[in-house]
Order: C-alpha cells, then structure tokens, then sequence
C-alpha cells in the first residue's frame, strides 16, 4: 500500500532552517511527484511547491520562492522540504502528498504532517 | 486570501443533504482545469475525496459527489453522517503569472 511517512516533530529559532522528510512506499517512486503543503493552527492548507521524483522538475509557489528548497533522493524513495530563514508565521503542520502533475492534477495520498514551530 | 472562494461553513442534520461551493475564475476552474475535494477530519491529513471534478478514489462512498460548471464547482453529500464533521478543501491549478496550484480556505461541515 501506498505510505508517505515523514520524519518528527521540529522547534527551531527564528531564522533558522528546517528539512523536513517526506518516505515513500509502496508505489514506483521515480513515476510520481511530491507535492508539499502547509497549514498554520486554525488556517487552511497552503500549496508550497511540486518536485517530480522522475526528472528533478520543481515548481514553487511565488511566495516562497528563494527561502524554500525541494529535493528527491530516489536511492531512498525520500522527498525532502527545507525551509530558510524561519519567521513565527512558518509555524504550521507541513505534509507531503503524492501528484503525478502539478498541472492540475490531484494528490491521492498525504503524508501525516510534521509540526514545525518557530518560536523565540 | 483564496482564490477559489468556499462558504466559511454549512451544516446539516443527520440524513440531509448539503453542497459546498468552490468558485473561481477564468484563470483557473473557468480555464477548464480540474477541480479536487479533499476531507480534512480533525486532527488528521487531508484525504483526497473527488478527483477530476466528479470521481471518487476506491472506498469513498458514493455519498460523496462532485460536479462542475464553468468557473464553479459543488461537493455534494447526501444522507449526513455525525463522521462527515470536518473541514472540507477543493483544489484547482491557476495558469496565472502567481499560478500551480490552488487550494480554496475551506469549509466546515457541522452535522446537527
């Protein structure tokens, strides 16, 4: 079955970096992409950004764009999320989702979340 | 603030029938581009409920239904249960210079 399992909980200080991974199972890992989302206590989910596990091609979203960085290891079947400069307002739960397209395609199977909080 | 607009919360008894709204624009349901639902339960991950507008991933009962016209789309649960409590997400692609991908701020569904 299909799993994305990521790695533990983080507290880190402002401007600071986190990486947080993303472990797939179950499926051809390089025939996918991963997709990772965000969600800040009480908000919705914000879209981060896209990498495809087959060519390396990496789409972020523009407001995150210079501070974050997507990264596969397809030896390891593990995405990896890593965001710089952390502000109080990156305190979210960050998950990973399986799409085969960023171009409208959807995300059938998510990570548990991993909780980052940027506190002082 | 989103782009595709969801009512903040709806609400049903036990049995009724409810539908959430995503709207867009021409940059993205309005372009064509599809639109997903996802059910976020408290305290989980989002799970993918309706793909491609109006499909439903193996094992999510037929209560759940999504369709489609021009720049909007509806999710439509019938016969409400106390376990569809919980926040509900529609997503979409934005060809705009901001653009990929889009997710609307969501709607709670409280089942009376």
């Amino acid at each position: 079955q299909v799993q994305l399992v990521q790695s533990g909980a983080e507290v880190k200080k402002p401007g600071a970096s986190v990486k947080v991974s993303c472990k797939a199972s179950g499926y051809t890992f390089t025939n996918y992409g991963i997709s990772w989302a965000r969600q800040a206590p009480g908000q919705g989910l914000e879209w981060m950004g896209w990498i495809s596990a087959y060519n390396g091609e990496i789409k972020y979203a523009q407001n995150l764009q210079g501070r974050v960085t997507m990264t596969t290891d397809t030896s390891t079947t593990t995405a990896h999320m890593e965001l710089r400069s952390l502000r109080s307002d990156d305190t979210a739960v960050y998950y990973c989702a399986r799409g085969a397209s960023v171009y409208g395609g959807d995300f059938d199977y998510w990570g548990q979340g991993t909780l980052v909080t940027v506190s002082s | 603030q989103s782009v595709l607009t969801q009512p903040p919360s709806v609400s049903g008894a036990p049995g009724q029938r409810v539908t959430i709204s995503c709207t867009g624009s021409s940059s993205n349901t309005g372009a064509g581009y599809d639109v997903h639902w996802y059910q976020q339960l408290p305290g989980r991950a989002p799970k993918l409920l309706i793909y491609g507008n109006n499909n439903r991933p193996s094992g999510v009962p037929d209560r759940f239904s999504g369709s489609k016209s021009g720049t909007s789309a509806s999710l439509a649960i019938t016969g409400l249960q106390a376990e569809d409590e919980a926040d509900y997400y529609c997503q979409s692609y934005d060809s705009s210079l901001s653009g990929f991908v889009l997710f609307g701020a969501g709607t709670k569904l409280t089942v009376l």
